[in-house]
C-alpha cells in the first residue's frame, strides 16, 4: 500500500491565488522530504529538501518566496505556491526517505493555474 | 554534461520481449541506485534498489550495476503490456544524503 500519501490530487485556481499542497508519511517518520516538479514528458526536477525543525534547502533557480515549505511534523510538510502563475502549472511530487537512501514518493498533486 | 544520462526512447516491444533500459553517470560517488516506475499521471514507483556494484533480482526484474563503468541497467524478462510505462534510473550518495538525481526517462511501451 501506498506509504506517503499528497493532498490534493489535483487542483485547478485562478491567477494570482495561492495553493497549498500536503505531502504525508504514513507509517513511517521523515525527519526530511522532497519536492519536485514534473512538466509533461520530462524527468522528475528537484526544487527543494524539506527538514523538520528548520528551514527548506532550495535548489539552484527555485524562488523560496514563491515556493513556501513548512516541515510541521514527522510525518507532514506542506508547499505553498504563492501567487500562482500559468507557468506554475505542473505536476508537483514528494518524496520521503525510509531508511537508506530509499525513497518513497506520493501520487503527486495535478496544478492547473488558469 | 549531465550527471545521469538516460535515452528517452521511446521504446517499443511486442509482449513477451526481454527490455534492456540503461544509464549512464558521471560522478564517482554515487553509492545507491535505484529504478523507478512510473504510469502517466502518477507517482514514481520503487522497482529496484542496489547498493555499490553487482546484480539483483527480483521476478522479472534485474537491476545491474557496474561502478567501474559508471553503468547501470534494467532489465525486464517476459514483458507484458502492464509493463508499458516511464522507467528512470535515479542515483544517490556521496555528500548529499536523500537526494537523488534521476535520469530523464524512457518510455516503455509493450504491444500486445
Amino acid at each position: 500500500g501506498a506509504v506517503v500519501s499528497q493532498h490534493p490530487s489535483w487542483v485547478i485556481c485562478k491567477s494570482g491565488t495561492s495553493v497549498k499542497i500536503e505531502c504525508r508519511s504514513l507509517d513511517f517518520q521523515a525527519t526530511t522530504m522532497f519536492w519536485y516538479r514534473q512538466f509533461p514528458k520530462q524527468s522528475l526536477m528537484l526544487m527543494a529538501t524539506s527538514n523538520e525543525g528548520s528551514k527548506a534547502t532550495y535548489e539552484q533557480g527555485v524562488e523560496k518566496d514563491k515556493f513556501l515549505i513548512n516541515h510541521a511534523s514527522l510525518t507532514l510538510s506542506t508547499l505553498t505556491v504563492t501567487s500562482a502563475h500559468p507557468e506554475d502549472s505542473s505536476f508537483y511530487i514528494c518524496s520521503a526517505p525510509r531508511g537508506q537512501e530509499t525513497q518513497y514518493f506520493g501520487p503527486g498533486t495535478r496544478l492547473l493555474v488558469l | 554534461q549531465k550527471e545521469v544520462e538516460q535515452d528517452p526512447g521511446p521504446l517499443s516491444v511486442p509482449e513477451g520481449a526481454i527490455v534492456s533500459l540503461n544509464c549512464t553517470y558521471s560522478n564517482s560517488a554515487f553509492q545507491y541506485f535505484m529504478w523507478y516506475r512510473q504510469y502517466s499521471r502518477k507517482g514514481p514507483e520503487l522497482l529496484m534498489y542496489t547498493y555499490s556494484s553487482g546484480n539483483k533480482e527480483d521476478g522479472r526484474f534485474t537491476a545491474q550495476v557496474d561502478k567501474s563503468s559508471k553503468y547501470i541497467s534494467l532489465f525486464i524478462r517476459d514483458s507484458q503490456p502492464s509493463d508499458s510505462a516511464t522507467y528512470l534510473c535515479a542515483v544517490a550518495g556521496g555528500t548529499s544524503y536523500g537526494k537523488l538525481t534521476f535520469g530523464q526517462g524512457t518510455i516503455l511501451t509493450v504491444h500486445p
